[in-house]
C-alpha cells in the first residue's frame, strides 16, 4: 500500500546498544524528515533530507546518524542509546510545498 | 533556533461553540506557515499550507487566515464537534534548516 510506514512501532534497549529506526514511503517524495517528540518540547527536528544522498542536520542531531542511499529509505541510527533518546521518534516526507506526511511513530525506550 | 508561539496552550469548548487560537512567528523571511491536527495516539495530520499575507483557507468548518507582516495566523473552527479533540500545531519552515518548526500546540478539547 502507498504511504510511509515505520518500523518497529515499539521498542525496548539498553543504554549504550545502537538502534536503528527505519522509515519507508512509496511517494517517492524528495524531501524526508526525522522529528522527536517529548513532553513540554514538542516536535523538534533531529535530521533531513533534501534527496537522496543528501542529508542534514535539525535542531537535535546529536547522538544520531542517518542515511539515505535510496529516495524510498530513510533509517535513524542511535549509534550508543542514552536514556535522554527515550522518545516518540516520528518520520515524515513531503515533495515541494505540500505539507508533510507523518508516519504512525515509533516509541522507544531506553533502559 | 525558530521562536514559534501557540496560545492557549489548551482550551475547553463547549460542543457546538465556535473558537479560534493564535499562532505567532517572525515575520522576517517568511516562506510558508504549515496547521497540522494531532489526535491522540495518532500522528500529526496536515491541514493547511499558507504562503500569502492575507491567505485564507478553508477546510469544512476549519478556516485559517495568515498575517505574514505583523507574524501571525488564526485557526477557527466552527461549530466544535466532539471529534475536533485534538492538539492543533502551527509550523514555519526555518530556523536554519529545511525542516519545519513546530510549536507545542494548543490542546483543544470539546465537551458534549
Amino acid at each position: 500500500d502507498a504511504g510511509i510506514t515505520q518500523s518497529p512501532r515499539y521498542k525496548i534497549t539498553e543504554t549504550g546498544r545502537q538502534v536503528t529506526l527505519m522509515c519507508h514511503q512509496t511517494w517517492s517524495h524528495s524531501y524526508m524528515f526525522w522529528y522527536r517528540q517529548d513532553l513540554g518540547h514538542g516536535l523538534r527536528l533531529i535530521y533531513y533530507s533534501a534527496a537522496a544522498d543528501i542529508t542534514d542536520k535539525g535542531e537535535v542531531p546529536d547522538g544520531y546518524v542517518v542515511s539515505r542511499s535510496k529516495t524510498e529509505n530513510f533509517p535513524l541510527t542511535l549509534e550508543s542509546a542514552t536514556r535522554s533518546q527515550t522518545s516518540v521518534y516520528f518520520c515524515a516526507s513531503s515533495e515541494g510545498t505540500r505539507g508533510y506526511t507523518f508516519g504512525s511513530g515509533t516509541r522507544l525506550t531506553v533502559v | 533556533i525558530l521562536n514559534v508561539e501557540q496560545s492557549p496552550q489548551s482550551l475547553h469548548v463547549q460542543e457546538g461553540d465556535s473558537t479560534n487560537f493564535t499562532c505567532s512567528f517572525p515575520s522576517s523571511n517568511f516562506y510558508a506557515l504549515h496547521w497540522y491536527r494531532w489526535e491522540t495516539a495518532k500522528s500529526p495530520e496536515a491541514l493547511f499550507v499558507m504562503t500569502l499575507n492575507g491567505d485564507e483557507k478553508k477546510k469544512g468548518r476549519i478556516s485559517a487566515t495568515l498575517n505574514t507582516k505583523e507574524g501571525y495566523s488564526y485557526l477557527y473552527i466552527k461549530g466544535s464537534q466532539p471529534e475536533d479533540s485534538a492538539t492543533y500545531l502551527c509550523a514555519p519552515p526555518g530556523g536554519g534548516a529545511d525542516g519545519l518548526t513546530f510549536g507545542k500546540g494548543t490542546h483543544l478539547i470539546i465537551q458534549p
